[in-house]
């Protein structure tokens, strides 16, 4: 079945630090790859996406691509603010049939602080 | 309206209670999801609707575990004989349908069993 596994953390940085945040995933065919942000009281957003290998997600300064050949998508940010403290979540779907969006496998997140 | 909405955002149940969680999509969004989201853990997938069906109900884990979305719209996931260890927050999103769009969540209800 499929699977992510992402560097549980927790990850504390000082502000404009370089931010890695590792996932693999495991799947057959050629899932989407998602990178959600929960941040302190608030649900799940989406941050950043890719729907194919090689393509590269971006939003709000953050990467990410697409290694079919590694089967990773790894989150990174070259200068880390206090503003991005939050819970990061790798997650991959596979369309049903009809090309959908259907249900999302997540990794257990990692918890990221930025400290001042 | 303007997100998913969830209610209540916080539930306490006595064990062997019973409790119903409502999730009010995106208007116009067909594809309705629940996921649990045990602490210090990712979600993970419980139900799936497309309109009004059920399509997918492979990640209940048990027949206590019991979701309906009867007009297409609003859902709600009901929960019988309540254990402690369905306490985790009970998570709804919702999509157009379209490939490779983005779902989007709801607060969640925390449920917590004692």
């Amino acid at each position: 079945g499929n699977s992510v596994t992402q560097m549980e953390g927790p990850v504390t940085l000082s502000e404009e630090a370089f931010l890695t945040i590792n996932c693999t995933y495991t799947a057959t065919g050629y899932p989407s790859l998602f990178w959600y942000v929960q941040y302190p009281g608030e649900g799940l957003q989406l941050l950043l996406k890719a729907t194919k290998a090689d393509d590269k997600g971006s939003n709000k300064g953050f990467e990410a691509t697409y290694r079919k050949e590694t089967t990773s998508f790894h989150l990174e940010k070259g200068s880390v603010q206090v503003s991005d403290s939050a819970v990061y979540f790798c997650a991959l779907t596979r369309p049903n049939s009809g090309g959908s969006n259907y249900k999302l496998t997540f990794g257990k997140g990692t918890l990221l602080t930025v400290n001042p | 309206g303007a997100g998913v909405s969830q209610s209540p955002r916080y539930k306490v149940a006595k064990r062997g209670q019973d409790v119903a969680l409502r999730c009010d999509p995106i208007s116009g969004h067909v594809s309705l999801f629940w996921y649990q989201q045990a602490l210090g853990q990712g979600p993970e997938f419980l139900t799936y609707f497309q309109n009004e069906a059920q399509l997918d109900k492979s990640g209940l884990p048990s027949d206590r575990f019991f979701a309906e979305r009867p007009e297409g719209s609003v859902s709600t996931l009901k929960i019988q004989r309540t254990q402690q260890e369905d306490s985790a927050v009970y998570l709804c999103a919702s999509s157009s349908g379209q490939p490779n769009t983005e779902a989007f969540f709801g607060q969640g209800t925390r449920l917590t069993v004692v």
